[in-house]
């Protein structure tokens, strides 16, 4: 059974350029949700997938999007990227629309820099 | 002790004492509460959860203690060992709607040998 794997790793990109970031849910889990984790703070939810469509949204402009792919996969895009968009970008895939407890699994993350 | 870093707050321990990392959340509506552990360079892992219609949750080496009156929560973590040192964040959930969690600013803890 795999994890959650997100790519790339590590990624740098200019203000005003566009990102595309992914992740591969666990096997046997047909949701996916994305955060933002700045810098010594707590990951802030994006927004959820659940079997292709949104399943709720946080508090984020709507120049962060995503789709979410027959597979399970998801991308999450950030058009116009700004300084303050430089963060650790997080994928969390579960069953069912959950948003966390156990069973709910993180992947390592892209570390995004905008400069 | 515990002191306020410049980025997180953080928490520095003998291993084999026991810590106790806490938690203030926001929303007196919040039922629902996790502890995340984060190592770095990793995604945040599952430690333990508890529902706003208990007060005290264990686990392996961890508890969770709820304090609805005053809107805290902590976590007590035993015999603390050097593979514990990570930081460690609270989610809260309130009921209804999305149920979308709010993640606290999290605390590090360093665990010297």
């Amino acid at each position: 059974e795999t994890g959650v794997t997100q790519s790339p790793t590590h990624l740098i990109k200019t203000r005003g350029q566009q990102v595309t970031l992914r992740c591969s849910s666990q096997s046997g889990h047909n949701t996916v949700s994305w955060y933002q984790q700045a810098l010594g703070q707590g990951p802030q939810f994006i927004f959820q997938y659940y079997r292709e469509e949104e399943n709720g949204r946080g508090n984020f402009p709507p120049r962060f999007s995503g789709l979410q792919f027959p597979n399970y996969s998801s991308e999450l895009n950030v058009n116009a990227l700004e300084l303050d968009d430089s963060a650790l970008y997080l994928c969390a895939s579960s069953l069912d629309g959950r948003t966390g407890g156990y069973g709910y699994t993180f992947g390592s993350g892209t570390r995004l820099t905008v400069v | 002790g515990e002191s306020v870093g410049l980025h997180l707050p953080t928490l520095s321990v003998q291993e084999g004492d026991n810590s106790i990392i806490n938690c203030a959340y926001s929303n007196s509506a919040s039922d629902y509460f996790i502890w995340y552990k984060q190592e770095s360079g990793k995604g945040p892992q599952f430690i333990i959860d508890i529902r706003s219609n208990m007060d005290k949750r264990q686990g392996q080496r961890v508890t969770v203690l709820l304090n609805k009156t005053v809107k805290h929560l902590s976590l007590q973590i035993a015999a603390t060992q050097p593979g514990d040192s990570a930081v460690y964040f609270c989610a809260e959930y309130k009921s209804g709607g999305s149920y979308i969690p709010t993640f606290g600013r999290g605390t590090s803890l360093i665990v010297h040998p």
